[in-house]
């Protein structure tokens, strides 16, 4: 069974703080894992997608980095704008697979 | 303007009624998807669909029908609604064309919040 576990459930950072985000998963042979920011009451915002091991994308202060068990968002000195909910979910190969597996997400609060 | 929209953004119906959700886009995708969300649950798939004729059942499609009505629409019903179908649902599109192999990359609406007393 494919899985997503992310970690922590809730994070606090003062502005200016740097943290990771963690993406664990379970999955057998990997189509690509997303990341995707969500702001409540709205629906969840795609932010990367990573294809395989090693791969890094970033957009402003975040960047992503892919692991064959495991992804990281790193923030770097963030900001008040940047809290919200971070999803991560996966795209496994298996034949017939259409569907992404979400994790239930971080919720990252930046304390100005 | 927004690319996926939904309707309503909010919805407060009765144990029993009959309820639909509409979502449109104008990405041009030709797949796309119903999801909801409940707190520690994360997001869920109920149905997908590639293109007018191809439908699909998702991960817990049980009380839930869909409608392709258009490359553009895709319509979520719930024939009879029950309590523990209270969730946000999402809309998402998604272009195959973009990515090939890999996976898609999935672009939501903004989301209908349903109450069912």
């Amino acid at each position: 069974e494919d899985q997503v576990t992310q970690s922590p459930e809730a994070l606090r950072l003062q502005e200016g703080e740097s943290s990771s985000l963690n993406c664990s998963y379970t999955v057998s042979g990997l189509r690509g894992l997303f990341w995707y920011r969500q702001d409540p009451g709205k629906g969840p915002e795609f932010l990367f997608t990573l294809y395989s091991a090693g791969e890094e994308k970033e957009k402003e202060r975040l960047k992503a980095t892919l692991t064959k068990k495991e992804s990281f968002l790193h923030i770097t000195a963030p900001k008040p704008e940047d809290s919200a909910t971070y999803l991560c979910a996966v795209h496994p190969r298996w034949a017939g697979s259409y569907q992404l597996t979400f994790g239930k997400g971080t919720k990252l609060s930046v304390i100005p | 303007d927004a690319d996926v929209t939904q309707t309503p953004r909010n919805r407060i119906t009765k144990t029993g009624k009959r309820i639909m959700l509409e979502c449109s886009q104008t990405k041009g995708h030709d797949r796309m998807y119903w999801y909801r969300q409940d707190p520690g649950l994360g997001l869920r798939l109920i149905y997908y669909s590639f293109d007018v004729k191809d439908i699909n059942k998702g991960e817990i499609s049980d009380g839930y029908s869909v409608s392709r009505q258009a490359q553009a629409k895709f319509s979520l019903s719930l024939e009879s609604a029950i309590p523990n179908q209270t969730a946000l649902y999402f809309c998402a599109t998604s272009d195959p064309g973009t990515s090939g192999e890999f996976g898609d990359e999935q672009y939501f609406g903004p989301g209908t919040r349903l109450t069912v007393t």
